[in-house]
């Protein structure tokens, strides 16, 4: 059974710093990542997809890379804001039934 | 492209009543829809798996006859929490993937909706 984990579970950061989150899955065998961002009480926004086959993708000041074999992903965000806080869950699709499995997410506080 | 909705965005209701939800793809076709939940400051855990025209599959621990998934069209699919009770007070958040496209392992998100029950 897939498991993904995120790790910090939150993080606080002074506006302007640079930050990694990262993820991690258990079985390699999947078909895409995604980042996504969840403000409180609201729904999710796609942030960036990578395929299997890919290495990493860029939107703007955000960077997600993925290293298949050893099962992770990290999201790089550049230059950080406060409309930056939000809580970030990464998620796989894999399986038979590819099915997307979310880790528990990294809630970030980015202060003025 | 790709616009899931959800209807309503929240519900207050009483221990016992049935509450009705409805996801929506409003510019695509939807084989396949699927239902979340999400507790408080917790991650989202996939409930069932709808198919238009089929029965629902559900995910091991979620009861079929308190959470009746109907899909009954490319682009709609209700989920009705029967009696409900205040345990079942969440978030729920539906997918749908895009019939007949490319982008066949990617799932857009409905915005969801806060059910409390009192």
């Amino acid at each position: 059974k897939q498991e993904v984990t995120q790790i910090p579970a939150a993080l606080s950061v002074p506006e302007g710093e640079n930050l990694v989150l990262n993820c991690s899955f258990t079985d390699s065998a999947i078909y895409n990542l995604q980042w996504f961002r969840q403000d409180p009480g609201k729904g999710l926004t796609s942030l960036l997809l990578i395929q299997s086959s890919q290495r990493e993708q860029t939107s703007g000041r955000l960077n997600a890379s993925l290293d298949k074999s050893s099962g992770r992903s990290t999201l790089y965000i550049a230059a950080s804001q406060p409309g930056d806080s939000a809580t970030y869950l990464c998620a796989v699709v894999s399986g038979s039934a590819r099915q997307l499995t979310f880790g528990s997410g990294t809630q970030l506080t980015v202060l003025p | 492209g790709a616009v899931v909705s959800q209807h309503p965005s929240w519900v207050i209701c009483k221990s016992g009543t049935s509450v009705k939800i409805e996801c929506r793809s409003l510019d695509f076709q939807a084989t396949t829809m699927f239902w979340y939940r999400q507790f408080p400051k917790q991650s989202l855990m996939l409930m069932a798996t709808s198919n238009e025209g089929s029965k629902a599959t559900y995910e091991q621990g979620v009861e079929k006859d308190k959470f009746l998934i109907n899909h009954a069209s490319l682009t709609l699919s209700t989920l009705t929490v029967t009696s409900a009770h205040p345990e079942d007070s969440s978030f729920y958040i539906c997918s749908a993937i895009r019939f007949g496209g490319l982008d066949t392992d990617t799932q857009y998100f409905g915005p969801g909706t806060r059910l409390t029950v009192l």
